[in-house]
């Protein structure tokens, strides 16, 4: 069973990049499957963040524009979120998920999630 | 992007008691591609349904899926004490993927 584990800084200032690493165990992140960030604001509702590929292709949320970098080590086994120019709207549970994959074909919604990690942005 | 709107906000029912919850798309989901989470404080969503009515990997029956287009239910037969929580849907049929804002599900 995969098994997802986010990390990274809990404080960021204001205008600074938030940067979260999600490291896979129990399975290949060149397994064909996507992973996904997804995050929480504290008592809110869930964003989808964008998602990446082994092979490096990635999508993202429109909402969030060009300020999302998701990118992936294969040699770690792991995949990184920068998230640039932070306001305090961005403070949240950040969570790394697995996207579900049959029979070679994915859909957007996750089966495996990481216990999530809190990324306050304050001064 | 398609809203999904949750109802009620919360629900407050007796162990024992079905538990109804509403999910309305602000557009039609294509193929049904809509997906209920379990969250507990302090913890990730779980994944309890996916394509509107199957239930995931170890997901006991008295949880069913329903629905189509715009609006999806999810019921619970007879509520146990651990399933008192947070719901969310979500629908993955149109780019970017969305979600609701919640059920809590409480005890009375």
């Amino acid at each position: 069973q995969v098994q997802l584990q986010a990390s990274g800084p809990g404080l960021v200032k204001p205008s600074g990049t938030l940067s979260l690493t999600c490291a896979v165990s129990g399975g290949s992140i060149s397994s064909s499957n996507w992973w996904s960030w997804v995050r929480q604001p504290p008592g809110k509702g869930l964003e989808w963040i964008g998602e990446i590929y082994h092979s490096g292709s990635t999508n993202h949320n429109p909402s969030l524009k060009s300020r999302v970098t998701i990118s992936v080590d294969k040699s770690k086994n792991q995949f990184s979120l920068k998230l640039s120019s932070v306001t305090a709207a961005d403070t949240a549970v950040y969570y790394c998920a697995s996207t579900y994959c049959t029979n070679g074909v994915c859909y957007r919604f996750f089966d495996y999630w990481g216990q999530g990690t809190l990324v306050t942005v304050s001064s | 992007e398609i809203v999904l709107t949750q109802s009620p906000g919360t629900l407050s029912l007796s162990p024992g008691e079905r538990a109804t919850l509403s999910c309305r798309a602000s557009q039609s989901v294509s193929s049904s591609y809509l997906a209920w989470y379990q969250q507990k404080p302090g913890q990730a969503p779980r994944l309890l349904i996916y394509g509107a009515s199957s239930r995931a990997t170890g997901i006991p029956d008295r949880f069913s899926g329903s629905g189509s287009g715009t609006d999806f239910t999810l019921t619970i037969r007879r509520l146990e004490p651990e399933d008192f929580a947070v719901y969310f849907c979500q629908q993955y049929g149109s780019s970017p993927p969305t979600f609701g804002g919640g059920t809590k599900v409480e005890i009375k």
